[in-house]
């Protein structure tokens, strides 16, 4: 199965400021998306993240926030814009493997803190 | 869109016991049902998933459960050992369409298995 890696593990920002977050993974892979999880919560899709096209926003979600980049099939960024405590959460990245597109495996996640 | 209810939030089971876990799902058109298991500050791994041409999945002492008619399904799992403690998220896929590889994830539930 893939080995999925996210940069950087965890991180403390000041509000304000933007985070890029990487997910890389060791083979090509169909589908990528990015999820957030919130302390004690469940995970909500952000996007998916589209190889060489614009990323597609689910409701609540918006480019300017949350612009993401895919330059290839195994590479994609998130970025958290202009953060404020309350984008305080864990954010994860999920691929699909080529021929099992409904299947989604996680990266170990960013836990980002927004003071 | 799709909207994934999960229950009970919270379950204590005796080890050797068996867990019942169910979700229900809005969208008649889904079909493909993880799901996740999450341990403290990991990622969320799957564990077994089902397809709508399929009632029933097993995987050693872990099974899931679909009925389409009534849109729920349950995992089940038997002689609960102390290490399956943790948070379990089902989730839905829609069938087709724009966004078909969209995972709508339920809130989660927290079983603790008790020695």
């Amino acid at each position: 199965s893939a080995v999925i890696s996210q940069k950087p593990s965890r991180d403390i920002c000041q509000r304000g400021t933007s985070l890029t977050i990487q997910c890389q993974v060791d083979s090509q892979v169909t589908m990528m998306f990015w999820y957030r999880q919130q302390p004690g919560q469940s995970l909500t899709l952000i996007a998916t993240a589209n190889q060489g096209s614009e990323a597609t926003y689910e409701s609540g979600f918006v480019i300017d926030k949350f612009p993401i980049s895919r330059p290839n099939l195994t590479f994609s960024t998130l970025t958290v814009s202009n953060m404020s405590p309350e984008d305080s959460s864990i954010y994860l990245c999920s691929v699909s493997p080529p021929g099992l597109e409904n299947e989604q495996f996680f990266g170990p996640g960013t836990r980002l803190t927004v003071l | 869109g799709e909207n994934v209810e999960q229950h009970p939030s919270t379950l204590s089971v005796q080890e050797g016991d068996s867990a019942v876990i169910k979700c229900t799902y809005s969208d008649s058109a889904s079909n493909y049902f993880p799901w996740y298991k999450q341990e403290l500050g990991k990622r969320p791994q799957l564990i077994i998933d089902i397809r709508s041409n399929v009632g029933e999945k097993k995987d050693q002492r872990i099974a899931v459960t679909l009925n389409k008619t009534a849109k729920h399904f349950s995992l089940h799992i038997t002689e609960t050992q102390p290490e399956d403690s943790a948070v379990y998220f089902c989730a839905a896929s829609p069938g087709s369409g724009a966004g078909s590889y969209q995972l709508t994830f339920g809130k989660g539930t927290k079983l603790s298995v008790i020695p």
